[in-house]
C-alpha cells in the first residue's frame, strides 16, 4: 500500500497570504489528523476529521481550517499567515481512531517571511 | 485534561550504552500509550504501543517499553543503542474512550555518539 503523501512539500509564502496543504491518506483509512511541529513545541495537534466530519479540534485559532473529502484526501488551509506560522505540517491516518496506530506523512515545511 | 511530559529534550549517549527515554502522563480517563520516532527529514513511524495486557511492550528492534499505572510513566529503553538509533523520539497518549484524541509530548532527541 502506498503511504501517507502530503503536496507541496516546501512552501515559501509572506505574511498575509493563505496556503491550502493536500494529505492523501493511506487506501481504506478514514481518520485524517493534522499536527503542527515546531522545535519546542513539539507536535500540536489541529483537527481530526473522519467520513468527512470534523471529530477533533486543538487549540488554533480560526484561521486554521480544514476539510475532508468523499475519498478521505483531507486539506487544511491556513489564511491570513504570520510569522509563527512557520512550521512543519503533519498528516496522519488511521482506520478509525483510539487504539489504531497513526501513519504519517512526510509533512509539509512552510516558511512564512 | 491529558497531558504528557518528556522532560528530557536531548539525550547524548555513546553507542552500545544503554538508553532510557521518560514519558511521563496525567489524564482523568484510561488511556492507550505510544512511542513514535521521527528520523531526520521524515514523518513520525509507531515504535510501540500498549492498548492492555502485559505492562512490558517490546518493539522489533530492541525498545522496550514499560507502563507504571501507579507513577503514570510509560518510560522507553533500549540495552545498547547504535548510531542508527539517533532520531527524536515522540510519546503520545490516547483516550480509551470519549474524544480519542492523540496527545504528544514536546519530543526527545537522542544523539547516539561513536
Amino acid at each position: 500500500k502506498a503511504g501517507v503523501t502530503q503536496t507541496p512539500r516546501y512552501l515559501i509564502k509572506t505574511r498575509g497570504q493563505q496556503v491550502t496543504l493536500s494529505c492523501s491518506p493511506i487506501s481504506g483509512h478514514r481518520s485524517v489528523s493534522w499536527y503542527q511541529q515546531t522545535p519546542g513545541q513539539g507536535l500540536q495537534f489541529l483537527f481530526e476529521y473522519f467520513s468527512e466530519t470534523q471529530r477533533n479540534k486543538g487549540n488554533f485559532p480560526g484561521r486554521f481550517s480544514g476539510r475532508q473529502f468523499s475519498n478521505s484526501r483531507s486539506e487544511m488551509n491556513v489564511s491570513t499567515l504570520e510569522l509563527g506560522d512557520s512550521a512543519l505540517y503533519l498528516c496522519a491516518s488511521s482506520f478509525d481512531r483510539g487504539v489504531e496506530t497513526q501513519y504519517f506523512g512526510p509533512g509539509t515545511r512552510l516558511l512564512v517571511l | 485534561a491529558q497531558s504528557v511530559t518528556q522532560l528530557d529534550s536531548q539525550v547524548p549517549v555513546f553507542e552500545e550504552a544503554p538508553v532510557e527515554l521518560r514519558c511521563n502522563y496525567s489524564s482523568s480517563v484510561s488511556v492507550y500509550l505510544f512511542w513514535y520516532v521521527q528520523y531526520p527529514n521524515q514523518g513520525l513511524q509507531l515504535l510501540l504501543k500498549y492498548l492492555s495486557g502485559s505492562t512490558l511492550v517490546e518493539s522489533i528492534n530492541g525498545f522496550e517499553a514499560e507502563f507504571n499505572k501507579s507513577q503514570t510513566s510509560f518510560h522507553l529503553r533500549k540495552p545498547s543503542v547504535h548510531i542508527s538509533d539517533t532520531a527524536e523520539y515522540f510519546c503520545a497518549v490516547s483516550e480509551v474512550s470519549g474524544t480519542y484524541k492523540y496527545i504528544f509530548g514536546t519530543g526527545t532527541r537522542l544523539k547516539v555518539l561513536a
